[in-house]
């Protein structure tokens, strides 16, 4: 079957750097999304990676491994307003996106 | 501009009703989705449409009927309402359905079905 799995909460300090961890198990690969989510908003995007490897943009930064089934995205210098839910979804051979249940992620002062 | 809207925002509703929701896209897209949220958060993919075609149909019950009448427009009715229909429900498009087309989602309907 399709799975996507991720953390469902993670607790981070302002100003500090978290890693929130995506595996995935798809029929066929098409690459890989992360949209952030804030509480009762749309999900927005952040970023979508299709190679091996990290991509940077700002604080955020993307990484992608196709051999192990793994990505994770990357938040820096964290902000408050950074407390958001963040989904990891995997393109599968039919270009349908298999979504993971989010990872919460609370940021203290 | 908003980019992708839906109406209503909010729907309270008896079970049994029959309601719509409507999504409209200005991005000029081919390619629009229906997604359930539950209580849990998984986004679930209901139906897919690009160029006024079904191209996704996940197994939902037949009293959720999308209909797109061009393709900036994706509508959504849903009949004889039950309760466990409680949910969020996003609207989405999307340049195409290949790899790497980003999704651009609406602000959602909270349904809550009594």
């Amino acid at each position: 079957g399709q799975n996507i799995d991720q953390p469902t909460e993670m607790t981070a300090t302002e100003g500090a750097i978290v890693q929130i961890n995506c595996t995935y198990q798809t029929s066929g690969f098409n690459g890989l999304f992360w949209y952030q989510q804030h509480a009762g908003e749309a999900p927005t995007f952040l970023s979508y990676n299709v190679l091996d490897g990290l991509e940077e943009k700002g604080r955020f930064s993307s990484f992608l491994s196709r051999s192990k089934g793994y990505s994770y995205l990357l938040l820096k210098e964290l902000q408050m307003k950074d407390s958001a839910s963040y989904l990891c979804a995997a393109t599968d051979s039919n270009y349908q996106l298999i979504w993971g249940a989010g990872t919460k992620l609370i940021i203290k002062p | 501009d908003t980019a992708v809207s839906q109406t209503p925002k909010y729907l309270v509703t008896q079970m049994g009703n029959d309601k719509s929701i409507k999504c409209e896209q200005n991005l000029g897209h081919d390619t629009m989705y229906w997604y359930k949220q539950d209580s849990k958060k998984f986004l679930k993919i209901m139906f897919s449409y690009n160029n006024k075609e079904l191209i996704i149909n996940e197994t939902v019950p037949n009293r959720f009927s999308p209909k797109s009448p061009d393709k900036a427009h994706l509508n959504l009715h849903i009949n004889s309402l039950e309760l466990g229909d409680s949910a969020v429900y996003f609207c989405a498009s999307s340049q195409g359905f290949a790899g790497g087309e980003t999704q651009y989602f609406g602000p959602g309907t909270r349904l809550l079905v009594l």
